[in-house]
């Protein structure tokens, strides 16, 4: 139980175009979602938190004009990243609360690149 | 906020030896404690949690420790093997419930040597 499905798994596209990022949750609601960016070689760095239904909640240092999540449905979260550029080039993975133990369940990650 | 240190950064070891991977935290009101195991271009799979009301945890090979006093945790992999080779994330939640993320140490590269 607890699967979130995160696509594409890998994307490539030219500066200047948007980029969008799906999570859906399988078997459970998520009302909540973290946006996670992940550099080579690097930590899993929270972007920010989507809540269903309200507005997300950014980190300090992310541009939420930039990075568009929508959350409008308890099965679905999405991250736009808007007018890319060559260093939004990143791992970005999204996670959910896991609703049958404490606990989170992670997507498979997307591996944006920007050309 | 909270933050989270994670040592060593690169770690080798020969088949069968252990391998030990320390964090600490700085936020004493955090109680979740997961480890995180992450292959090359996958998202991290959960291995082993422990929580603030325990001090440790084993399951087969691997086992977690807690000390809430001086705020650090510690992954414990025995007799490892090949298949153990990858970045291991520590994590802390710093409050209570699911409706806080995680925050992630840097990660340990482990390397298991035939």
């Amino acid at each position: 139980g607890a699967v979130v499905s995160q696509h594409p798994s890998r994307v490539i596209c030219k500066s200047g175009t948007s980029v969008k990022i799906e999570c859906r949750s399988l078997d459970f609601q998520a009302t909540t979602m973290f946006w996670y960016r992940q550099f080579p070689k690097k930590s899993l760095m929270l972007m920010a938190t989507s809540n269903e239904g309200s507005k997300a909640t950014y980190e300090q240092g992310v541009e939420k004009d930039k990075f568009l999540i929508n959350h409008a449905s308890l099965t679905l979260s999405t991250l736009t990243v808007t007018s890319a550029h060559p260093e939004d080039s990143s791992f970005y993975i999204c996670s959910a609360p896991n609703p049958y133990e404490d606990g989170y369940t992670f997507g498979s990650g997307t591996r944006l690149t920007v050309v | 906020g909270e933050n989270v240190e994670q040592h060593p950064s690169t770690l080798s070891v020969q088949e069968g030896d252990s391998a030990v991977i320390k964090c600490t935290y700085s936020d004493s009101a955090s109680n979740y404690f997961p480890w995180y195991k992450q292959e090359l271009g996958k998202g991290p799979q959960l291995i082993i949690d422990i929580r603030s009301n325990v001090g440790e945890k084993k399951d087969q090979r691997i086992a977690v420790t807690l000390n809430k006093t001086a705020k650090h945790f510690s992954l414990h992999i025995t007799e490892t093997q090949p298949e153990d080779s990858a970045v291991y994330f520590c994590a802390a939640r710093h409050s209570g419930g699911g409706a806080d993320g995680l925050t992630f140490g840097k990660g340990t590269h482990l390397i298991i040597q035939p």
